[in-house]
């Protein structure tokens, strides 16, 4: 069975203080691990896909990176508009596009 | 460009009363579609996933059910709600596998159910 687990469940931040993300997953045959961004009472909205141990994707502040175990989203510099809720979720061979989402990391970052 | 829509966005219902959620989506053909719950402070659940016009796929069995009557139409249904239905609903579509490996899910901005 498919296990994602994303860590810590929250995390505060200053503004302008670094920290990563992690989402630790257990699937077999990993075809993409994806992030996505969820702000209190919306949908969550799509930010990166990775497919394979050592690749890196960038969006202004966030940098996700996958290694065979695990995915990190790093934080630079957050500001308080980054305040969200981040999910991690993944995607096997033989499963279509279903994904398995992971519990999530409430991020607040306080001006 | 594509959009999903669902309505309503809250929704409150007594114990055994009936459940309609709609989600359509535009701009797309042929479109996987989802329905996820999410508890509170918890991750997404899928509960019905869609490949074509009356397939449906069903990962957690409950007092729920789903439709799809059209291309781009889902429907999440129950006939008698319990309090356990209480929740975040989801709609999200996707590309099909065979037009693009990998395709992310969109989702709508969700239904906020509370059962009383």
């Amino acid at each position: 069975e498919d296990q994602v687990t994303q860590s810590p469940e929250a995390l505060r931040l200053q503004e302008g203080e670094s920290s990563s993300l992690n989402c630790s997953y257990t699937v077999s045959g990993l075809r993409g691990l994806f992030w996505y961004r969820q702000d209190p009472g919306k949908g969550p909205e799509f930010l990166f896909t990775l497919y394979s141990a050592g690749e890196e994707k960038e969006k202004e502040r966030l940098k996700a990176t996958l290694t065979k175990k695990e995915s990190f989203l790093h934080i630079t510099a957050p500001k308080p508009e980054d305040s969200a809720t981040y999910l991690c979720a993944v995607n096997r061979y033989y499963a279509g596009n279903m994904l398995t989402f992971g519990g999530g990391t409430r991020l607040m970052v306080k001006p | 460009s594509q959009t999903i829509h669902q309505w309503p966005a809250t929704l409150v219902q007594p114990v055994g009363s009936p459940l309609s959620l709609e989600c359509t989506v535009e701009g797309t053909s042929n479109p996987n579609l989802y329905w996820y719950r999410q508890a509170a402070g918890r991750g997404l659940q899928l509960l019905f996933y869609s490949v074509g016009i009356g397939q449906i796929s069903s990962e957690v069995p409950q007092n729920l059910s789903a439709s799809r009557p059209q291309d781009r139409q889902f429907i999440l249904s129950s006939k008698k709600l319990l309090l356990s239905d209480s929740g975040f609903y989801l709609c999200a579509w996707s590309r099909p596998h065979y037009q693009e490996l990998n395709s992310p899910l969109h989702f709508g901005n969700g239904t906020r159910l509370t059962v009383t």
